[in-house]
């Protein structure tokens, strides 16, 4: 079956640092994936998505790109905010259907 | 501005009581979600819905059950709270028209069963 791995949290960073949190997949077929990004005390967003190998996905500085060869899709941000704490969610679709299986999570606390 | 309402955000309710958990988007999406979601689990598929009258089993439906009446209403039934039933609920939902695999989410129902 479809899942996904992330590394655990939480990652603890001072502003300014750079960011990668890990994520890889197992998949049947070719999925497509996706970065969820979960503010306090809100629902999931989508922060960005690739849907073929090589693809690379950004927005609001973050950036991740689809490696077949290693089943990966980390995410990366050059200098994190505090306002960039949260907890990010690294999902995949694999075949028809509009599913998502979802990774556990990894929280980012970023401090002043 | 597109949304997801979950009619409580806080629930608590005591062991063997009907819960329901309400879920309404005004995007005209086809497809709706519940998912629960727990500390290093992430999210886990509860039920789907393609279509009105439609219902789908997700990963983990043992003890929930669903109602999709009207295209944009998904409501989440426990017949029977348990406190393994304590968490937070999600729904999403998304159209295979405008974004395939872009949910949109609601702000959470956290249960708390006791």
């Amino acid at each position: 079956g479809n899942s996904v791995t992330q590394m655990e949290g939480p990652v603890t960073l001072s502003e300014e640092a750079f960011l990668t949190i890990n994520c890889t997949y197992t998949a049947t077929g070719y999925p497509s994936l996706f970065w969820y990004v979960q503010y306090p005390g809100e629902g999931l967003q989508l922060l960005l998505k690739a849907t073929k190998a090589d693809d690379k996905g950004s927005n609001k500085g973050f950036e991740a790109t689809y490696r077949k060869e290693t089943t990966s899709f980390h995410l990366e941000k050059g200098s994190v905010q505090v306002s960039d704490s949260a907890v990010y969610f690294c999902a995949l679709r694999a075949g028809a259907g509009n599913m998502l299986t979802f990774g556990g999570g990894t929280r980012l606390m970023v401090k002043p | 501005d597109v949304k997801v309402t979950q009619s409580s955000r806080y629930l608590v309710k005591r062991t063997g009581e009907k819960v329901f958990l309400e879920c309404v988007q005004d995007m005209d999406h086809e497809n709706m979600f519940w998912y629960r979601q727990d500390p290093g689990l992430g999210l886990r598929l509860i039920y789907f819905s393609y279509d009105v009258k439609m219902k789908e089993k997700g990963d983990i439906p043992e003890g929930y059950s669903v109602s999709r009446e009207k295209k944009e209403r998904f409501s989440l039934i426990l017949e029977s709270a348990s406190t393994n039933q304590t968490s937070m609920y999600l729904c999403a939902s998304s159209s295979p028209d405008k974004g395939p695999g872009e949910l949109f989410f609601g702000e959470g129902s956290r249960l708390t069963v006791l």
